[in-house]
């Protein structure tokens, strides 16, 4: 069976940091590129971080970038969000999700962690 | 970076077709094609179609997409009440170099 995990949400203060971990089994998940993807409340999705394969290459949506750090651990099945210099508008749910490099895409999700960014 | 659009709302009766449509531009739909995706309240998004037409295994062939040029359509046919949900195109846009997600369509099966 294959599961997705989310964990590290929380609430936190505006310019605070928060990370996020994603735990993988039943799948191949180092021949898997991943992506993050978040909802706000009441809203729809929004994309915000893939990285390849290997690793080797991440891609940020311009409302994180130079904020939120993507990382991909293989030998681990694990993926990773670094949050840093967080704002209200961050406040969402955030999903992990598989990507196949342009075939099927979002395949398998997480059931996602909320991030609260509140005083 | 630009998002894909779509209508807020689409209303059909039991065993009828919806049709949804989802209008991107040439850096995306046009190009890369689309996938569809529902959401039901309070669940994560579940893939219904990917690359334009393709339907995952286990997904019902009442879900059928298509492309035509910038526009994705995925129409739902026998409506049934389990099919109430949110449903979100999207499509890899070569331009800024990332995935976008459409606005989002809510079905209601009246």
């Amino acid at each position: 069976e294959v599961q997705l995990l989310e964990s590290g949400g929380g609430l936190v203060q505006p310019g605070g940091s928060l990370r996020l971990s994603c735990a993988t089994s039943g799948f191949s998940f180092s021949s898997y590129g991943m992506n993050w993807v978040r909802q706000a409340p009441g809203k729809g999705l929004e994309w915000i971080s893939h990285i390849s394969v290997s690793g080797g290459e991440m891609l940020y949506a311009g409302s994180v970038k130079g904020r939120f750090t993507i990382s991909k651990d293989n030998a681990d099945n694990s993926l990773s969000l670094q949050m840093n210099s967080l704002r209200p508008e961050d406040t969402a749910i955030y999903y992990c999700t598989t990507d196949a490099d342009g075939d099927l895409d979002f395949e398998y999700w997480g059931q996602g962690t909320l991030v609260t960014v509140s005083s | 970076q630009p998002g894909l659009t779509q209508p807020p709302s689409v209303s059909k009766g039991l065993r009828q077709t919806a049709t949804l449509t989802c209008t991107g531009n040439s850096n995306n739909i046009g190009t890369l094609g689309a996938a569809w995706l529902q959401q039901h309240q309070g669940h994560p998004p579940k893939i219904l179609s990917y690359r334009n037409d393709k339907r995952p295994s286990g997904i019902s062939d009442r879900f059928s997409a298509s492309r035509s040029g910038n526009t994705a359509s995925l129409t739902i046919t026998e409506l049934q009440p389990e099919d109430e949900a949110d449903y979100y195109c999207s499509a890899w846009d070569s331009g800024p170099g990332g995935y976008v997600f459409g606005t989002g369509t809510k079905v209601t099966v009246v």
